[in-house]
């Protein structure tokens, strides 16, 4: 089965700064891979997904993920930090056109002014 | 309107309670999912459905029942609740045959729990 691993429940980073969470996964297919966001008191948002397709993925917010099958590793990042980004963020794995998504524990990005 | 709305938000119950907890999509989405959140251990699928007809069991179903009325409504049934069943729990949609077919919408959550 599919599994995602977040390093690191906790980041903190200086508004403006550059905000890297990392994400490695593990797939016996080609993966499908997800990054989620979720404010307070809220449900999930999609940040952005790779579908096989361009290795570099832009989403939404200024986040982009690069997916490396040599390292098995979908990070997300953002050069700059806002505020706003304060969150907690989730990555997540499926195979191709199978819904048993598999999430990972998340990180939590605290953003300081 | 939210496209996905979970009812209600908030419950407290007793160990040994029935609860149902109820989720309604205007997406027109065949596909429905409950997942549960705890702190440490991110999301994990409890129960799936790709249709009316199709149910399917997740990673972590044991304690749990689902019933699909109709292609809007997907509820989650605990028959008998224990302490351990204390979580947040998110009910989400797909569209398999839509432009974005590998996306999951979700809802705002129902926090549980159970004393």
């Amino acid at each position: 089965a599919q599994s995602v691993t977040q390093l690191g429940s906790h980041v903190s980073v200086s508004e403006g700064a550059l905000v890297l969470l990392r994400c490695n996964y593990s797939s016996s297919v080609p993966p499908y891979l997800f990054w989620y966001v979720q404010y307070p008191n809220q449900g999930l948002q999609l940040l952005l997904k790779y579908t096989s397709a361009a290795t570099l993925v832009k989403g939404i917010n200024g986040f982009e993920a690069e997916f490396k099958k040599s390292e098995t590793s979908f990070h997300l990042t953002k050069p700059s930090a806002h505020m706003r980004d304060a969150a907690e963020y989730f990555c997540a794995v499926t195979p191709y056109n199978n819904n048993d998504m598999r999430f990972g524990a998340g990180t939590r990005l605290t953003v300081k002014p | 309107d939210a496209d996905v709305t979970q009812t209600p938000r908030n419950r407290i119950t007793k160990t040994g309670k029935r609860i149902m907890l109820e989720c309604s999509q205007t997406k027109g989405h065949d596909r429905m999912y409950w997942y549960r959140q705890d702190p440490g251990l991110g999301l994990r699928l409890i129960y799936y459905s790709f249709d009316v007809k199709d149910i399917n069991k997740g990673e972590i179903s044991d304690g749990y029942s689902v019933s699909r009325q109709a292609q809007a409504k997907f509820s989650l049934s605990l028959e008998s609740a224990i302490p351990n069943q204390t979580a947040l729990y998110f009910c989400a949609t797909s569209d398999p045959m839509g432009t974005d077919p590998d996306t999951q919408y979700f809802g705002p959550g129902t926090r549980l729990t159970v004393l």
